[in-house]
């Protein structure tokens, strides 16, 4: 079956303008998560969404980071004014529930200049 | 605070050379450890998840066992193709809290 897709794959940006990636989960899974990796870094927490439930949004860098999830499927997640150091791979993952195995997407690879 | 270490950092091995990966974990109240391969400039790759101490499992020529402690990952007569990093994580309220990883290289 289709696994968890992510787009764009890549996205170059210019400091200070906004960018949205979108994840589409598996279909039925009702967990939704957005981690970050940076180059040479582990996997870092970002966002959670279960359900209809308020997101654990524990993770988030900052205020210029936010996220939502339409209709218990597809999330986005913007970053506002980016920055630099905001350069990262960004992972998205869902599961069947929020203590089962989660399953990861491809990617989308940012890059600030 | 919840946290995994893994060790080595790096592992270079010959094909056939059989070795193991360490996952070292604090973690208040166990709810799964999860083994995952990842390629360059792909995500992580589930490859197995263990809840008890005494568990486990094996898929391939990998084998992954689970203590109260740690956990291994054995790699048994390893190949070219099993070249990649392989992460540790664990349960963490609404998360994966993730180990750096362990890259390891297998020469024909």
């Amino acid at each position: 079956g289709a696994g968890v897709s992510q787009s764009p794959s890549n996205k170059v940006t210019e400091k200070g303008k906004d960018v949205e990636l979108r994840c589409d989960p598996i279909s039925g899974h009702t967990a939704l998560y957005w981690y970050r990796q940076s180059l040479g870094q582990g996997l870092e927490f970002l966002i959670y969404f279960q359900g209809n439930s308020a997101p654990d949004k524990s993770g988030l860098p900052s205020d210029r980071f936010s996220a939502e999830r339409t209709g218990g499927s597809v999330s986005t997640l913007t970053i506002q004014r980016t920055q630099q150091e905001d350069s990262a791979v960004y992972l998205c993952a869902s599961s069947q529930g929020p203590n089962n195995e989660q399953f990861f997407g491809p990617g989308t690879r940012l890059t600030v200049l | 605070e919840d946290q995994v270490t893994q060790s080595p950092e790096a592992l270079r091995l010959q094909e056939g050379e059989s070795s193991s990966l360490n996952c070292s974990y604090t973690v208040s109240g166990l709810r799964g450890l999860f083994w995952y391969r990842q390629d360059p400039g792909k995500g992580p790759e589930f490859l197995f998840t263990l809840y008890s101490a005494g568990e486990e499992k094996e898929k391939e020529r990998l084998k992954a066992t689970l203590t109260k402690k740690e956990s291994f990952l054995h790699i048994t007569a390893p190949k070219p193709e099993d070249s990649a990093t392989y992460l540790c994580a664990v349960h963490s309220s609404n998360k994966l809290i993730f180990g750096a990883g362990t890259r390891l290289a297998v020469h024909p």
